[in-house]
C-alpha cells in the first residue's frame, strides 16, 4: 500500500541555518505529495504541493523538489528563522484521490 | 474563505464511556475527515466521508464510530473510552473531483480527549 516516511523526528537547528526534511514515499499511483506545517496550539495548513517530477515549488521561502527516480520530496529552506519552528508533516495523495496518507511528522527547533 | 469548528475543544472521559465529537464546516466542501493525531505517530486517518451519506474507514477506524449528517457536518463517535487514552482528534475538509484529487485539507482546531 501507499506509505510515506520522515526519517527524522526532531531537528534542531540555529536562526539563519539551512535545512532540509526528509520525505520519502511509497506508491503504485501516480505521486502527488504535499508539506504541511502546525504551528504549537495550532491547526495543521498546506505549506506546498508538489508538481511535475523534477520541478521545484516555493512557498514562504520552503521549497521542495518531486524526484520521482528516488521516490523523494523533501522539504528545503535557506536560513531559518525562529517563526518556523514547527511541526512537518509529509502526506502523500491516496490511491483513491480522496484521501491522504501523512508521515509521522518532524519538528523543528530554531534556536538563536 | 472558511472554517472549520470542533466541539468541544476539551474533552475529559470515564473508561469505557462513549463520547461524542463534532465538527462543523462552511466551505462547503464535499469530503471531510477525522484524524487521530498522537505525539510521534503522526497523522493517522479514522474516517473519511466522500459526500453526504457516504462513510469510508481509515487505518484506525476500530473503536470508532462515524456519521455524515449533513453536507457540512461530521461527527465521530469513540465507542469505548480506554483509560489513560489521551490524543488530539482533529476534522478536516477538501473538495473533491477532478481537481479535489490535488486539493489540500484544511483542519480545525482539534478536540483535545483526556480519559481518567
Amino acid at each position: 500500500g501507499d506509505s510515506v516516511t520522515q526519517t527524522e523526528g526532531l531537528v534542531t537547528l540555529t536562526k539563519g541555518l539551512p535545512v532540509m526534511l526528509n520525505c520519502t514515499y511509497q506508491t503504485t499511483y501516480s505521486p502527488f505529495l504535499f508539506w504541511y506545517v502546525q504551528h504549537l496550539n495550532e491547526a495543521p495548513k498546506l505549506l506546498l504541493k508538489s508538481s511535475t517530477d523534477n520541478k521545484r515549488t516555493e512557498h514562504q521561502g520552503f521549497y521542495a523538489t518531486l524526484h520521482k527516480s528516488s521516490s523523494s520530496f523533501h522539504l528545503q529552506k535557506s536560513s531559518v528563522q525562529l517563526s518556523d519552528s514547527a511541526l512537518y508533516f509529509c502526506a502523500l495523495r491516496g490511491g483513491s484521490g480522496t484521501y491522504q496518507r501523512f508521515g509521522t511528522g518532524t519538528k523543528l527547533q530554531v534556536v538563536p | 474563505g472558511g472554517i472549520i469548528t470542533q466541539t468541544p475543544k476539551f474533552l475529559i472521559g470515564q473508561e469505557g464511556q462513549k463520547l461524542t465529537l463534532k465538527c462543523q464546516q462552511n466551505f462547503n466542501h464535499d469530503t471531510m475527515y477525522w484524524y487521530r493525531q498522537d505525539s510521534g505517530k503522526g497523522l493517522r486517518l479514522i474516517y473519511y466521508s466522500i459526500t453526504e451519506n457516504d462513510l469510508q474507514k481509515g487505518d484506525l477506524s476500530e473503536g470508532y464510530d462515524a456519521s455524515r449528517e449533513k453536507k457540512s457536518s461530521f461527527s465521530l463517535t469513540v465507542t469505548s473510552a480506554q483509560k489513560n487514552e489521551m490524543a488530539v482528534f482533529l476534522c478536516a475538509s477538501s473538495i473533491v473531483g477532478t481537481g479535489g484529487i490535488y486539493a489540500e485539507q484544511f483542519f480545525g482546531p482539534g478536540t483535545r480527549l483526556t480519559v481518567l
